[in-house]
């Protein structure tokens, strides 16, 4: 999953809980993704990062913050989870935005269940 | 902004026989294409990309796909499938250059491809 390690694989909690992801990347690449996977919506894109401490949002926003601290990681946070929370969340990396040097490689993807 | 469609949601087959699973895009800019697979309980790989050049491009595991500019299209081919192909296959576009999407992958929804021995 070219240098990709997301954690953790597997959680399930409770509505109204707070949740982190952690994305943790070892190519060096400056950009960074956050997608959701649901049946019938295929991947949509939460957040992404251009660099440290430099994020923008994706289509689907709402309810998810971020934070990159370093480079190689990159933390999906659910201030308060719902159960429409629930998916298979995915980070990606690419090293540009540009032309063809932005070819995104994903992570194994984290299950997420929200009760 | 660019948007995807994937025309068949589940595509069963037997092994050995050939199999077309279909995507058309729409974008007022140039687009790169992308098809990812997924296989059970993992992450997308890239599968096969077009990013300019000759509009046929292929993959080492046999799958081919054709950029097809007058129909906005970028269908993947396989003349023989295995069993090992089962699995989810998404088409995905990014502008070459600006808008408000520049530089973000769009999905299509997925087809899963089911390899009948």
């Amino acid at each position: 999953d070219a240098g990709i390690t997301q954690s953790p694989r597997h959680k399930v909690t409770e509505t109204g809980t707070p949740v982190t992801l952690r994305c943790h990347q070892t190519e060096n690449h400056r950009y960074m993704y956050w997608y959701r996977q649901d049946p019938g919506h295929g991947l949509r894109l939460i957040h992404y990062s251009y660099g440290v401490k430099d994020t923008d949002k994706g289509e689907v926003s709402d309810g998810y913050s971020v934070s990159r601290s370093k480079t190689e990681d990159f933390l999906l946070t659910l201030e308060s989870a719902t159960s429409s929370q629930t998916s298979v969340y995915f980070c990606a990396i690419s090293e540009s935005s540009r032309g063809i040097k932005n070819i995104q490689y994903f992570g194994a993807g984290t299950r997420l269940s929200v009760l | 902004a660019q948007s995807v469609t994937q025309l068949d949601s589940q595509v069963p087959v037997f092994e050995e026989a050939p199999v077309e699973l279909r995507c058309n895009y729409s974008s007022s800019v140039s687009v790169y294409l992308f098809w990812y697979v997924q296989y059970p309980n993992q992450g997308l790989q890239l599968l096969l990309k077009y990013l300019s050049g000759s509009t046929l491009v292929e993959s080492i595991n046999g799958f081919e796909a054709e950029f097809n500019k007058s129909q906005t299209s970028f269908h993947l081919r396989k003349p023989s499938v295995h069993i090992s192909d089962t699995a989810e296959y998404f088409c995905a576009v990014r502008a070459e250059a600006g808008g408000t999407s520049y530089g973000k992958l769009t999905f299509g929804q997925g087809t899963i491809l089911t390899v009948h021995p």
